[in-house]
């Protein structure tokens, strides 16, 4: 069983489409989380929720929009994309606490061409 | 945010020991210590988290200086799997910041 698992693994689409991932996790964690991996490979914190309530928000653009619809999903539409939103982006969920460790799902290649 | 250094890359030969250092000298008395590691192709995974005492589990220990001001995660035996980016990071600001992590090749 996949602890936190991300839908679909891969996509490819063209500038100005919209576009949403899935995420979900089983562990039972309160907390979830968008990250961003860009070409650098640097990691990007982009939300947080907790028990389906917004609590980061790192200034990312209002074409990006999370959804958490229930503790266990948290998806993250994007609209009108474009090329430089082309990232690997992870999700992740933990406890919610600073003392317990993040579990990641394996990551969705976005690719806008 | 509170930020780390770490080098960027390090070498092991496989089943020796690698000691990665972390120096994280703004760190604040609440801030706990996570690291992570990335794989090729896959997401970052969980390695170990302190505060103020060393710590181990069945991936590694974390060792913790008196300061705070460093730490320095071991690998006791690294084996060709371990090769990947590690991170160090500071639990702070209810999130973890991830910065450039160290790139550790395991040499047969």
């Amino acid at each position: 069983d996949t602890a936190v698992s991300q839908t679909p693994k891969y996509l490819v689409t063209q500038m100005g489409n919209d576009k949403s991932i899935k995420c979900e996790q089983n562990l039972g964690h309160d907390t979830m989380y968008w990250y961003k991996q860009d070409s650098k490979k640097f990691l990007k914190i982009m939300f947080s929720y907790n028990n389906k309530e917004l609590i980061i928000n790192e200034t990312v653009p209002n074409r990006f929009s999370p959804k958490s619809p229930d503790k266990a999903h948290l998806n993250l539409h994007i609209n009108s994309l474009e090329l430089g939103d082309s990232a690997v982006y992870f999700c992740a969920s933990s406890r919610g606490a600073h003392d317990y460790g993040y579990t990641f799902g394996s990551g969705t290649r976005l690719t806008v061409v | 945010d509170a930020k780390t250094t770490q080098p960027n890359s390090m070498e092991s030969n496989e089943e020796e020991p690698v000691h990665l250092p972390c120096n994280h000298s703004t760190i604040s008395g609440t801030d706990y210590i996570h690291w992570y590691r990335q794989l090729p192709s896959q997401g970052p995974e969980y390695v170990i988290h302190g505060l103020t005492s060393n710590v181990n589990n069945r991936m590694a220990s974390l060792a913790i200086a008196e300061d705070r001001k460093s730490s320095t995660l071991i690998l006791h035996r690294a084996t060709l799997r371990d090769a990947a980016v590690y991170y160090c990071i500071l639990w702070t600001s209810n999130k973890l910041t991830f910065g450039g992590g160290t790139r550790v090749l395991v040499k047969p």
